[in-house]
């Protein structure tokens, strides 16, 4: 399976700042999805990133909120805008193919504390 | 009602017992099915597939019921490295959407 990595690991911010996820696939992919997981929750997802067209977003989530940029095969990021201690989170990425048999393979995840 | 719901436990178990895990799901369109494991501040990561046909990896046996919407998990000799949160985990299919359930968590002791 694809090796997935996340920058940074973690992070502690301001409430009011914007913070950038990277997420970096060892191999072209076809799909790459971002999620969160809130403290003692499971995960939500929040978008499906597309290449070469703007991201997909689930109820509840929105694009100035959240942007997301998928400018390869390999590649994406998440920002996390105006945050506030409500978006202290987990934030994870995936990777996976358009054949919905086929299992997501997550990213090492990005914890995220705002003060 | 949550689309996917599973038993929170925890399970408190010794080692060498077994255990099972159940997950129902409440759409019937759902195309795939998963269980993932994830241990304390990692990720996710896929434990098996589950096939109608039951499958069986080592001391893990997974089963779907898709008439019932129902899908298991039997953990047979459990060890101390079992411990972690079971994450049953459905694929809508389509735009390839997972639903996680909230999880169940494992404890093995000695």
């Amino acid at each position: 399976s694809a090796v997935i990595s996340q920058k940074p690991s973690r992070d502690i911010c301001q409430r009011g700042t914007s913070l950038t996820i990277q997420c970096q696939v060892d191999s072209q992919v076809t799909m790459m999805f971002w999620y969160r997981q809130q403290p003692g929750q499971s995960l939500t997802l929040i978008a499906t990133a597309n290449q070469g067209s703007e991201a997909t977003y689930e109820s509840g989530f929105v694009i100035d909120k959240f942007p997301i940029s998928r400018p390869n095969l390999t590649f994406s990021t998440l920002t996390v805008s105006n945050m506030s201690p409500e978006d202290s989170s987990i934030y994870l990425c995936s990777a996976g193919s358009p054949d919905s048999n086929q299992p997501q393979h997550f990213g090492d995840g990005t914890r995220l504390s705002i003060l | 009602r949550k689309e996917v719901e599973q038993d929170p436990g925890p399970f408190n178990v010794p080692e060498g017992a077994t255990v099972a895990f159940n997950c129902t799901y409440s759409n019937s369109a759902s195309q795939s099915f998963f269980w993932y494991r994830q241990d304390c501040r990692k990720e996710p990561k896929l434990l098996m597939s589950v096939y109608s046909s039951g499958n069986e990896d080592g001391r893990f046996t997974a089963q779907l019921n898709r008439a019932s919407q129902y899908i298991s998990l039997l953990i047979r000799d459990s060890k101390l490295s079992d411990s972690a949160t079971y994450l049953c985990v459905v694929n809508r299919g389509g735009y390839n959407k997972l639903i996680f359930g909230a999880g169940t968590r494992l404890a093995v002791h000695p």
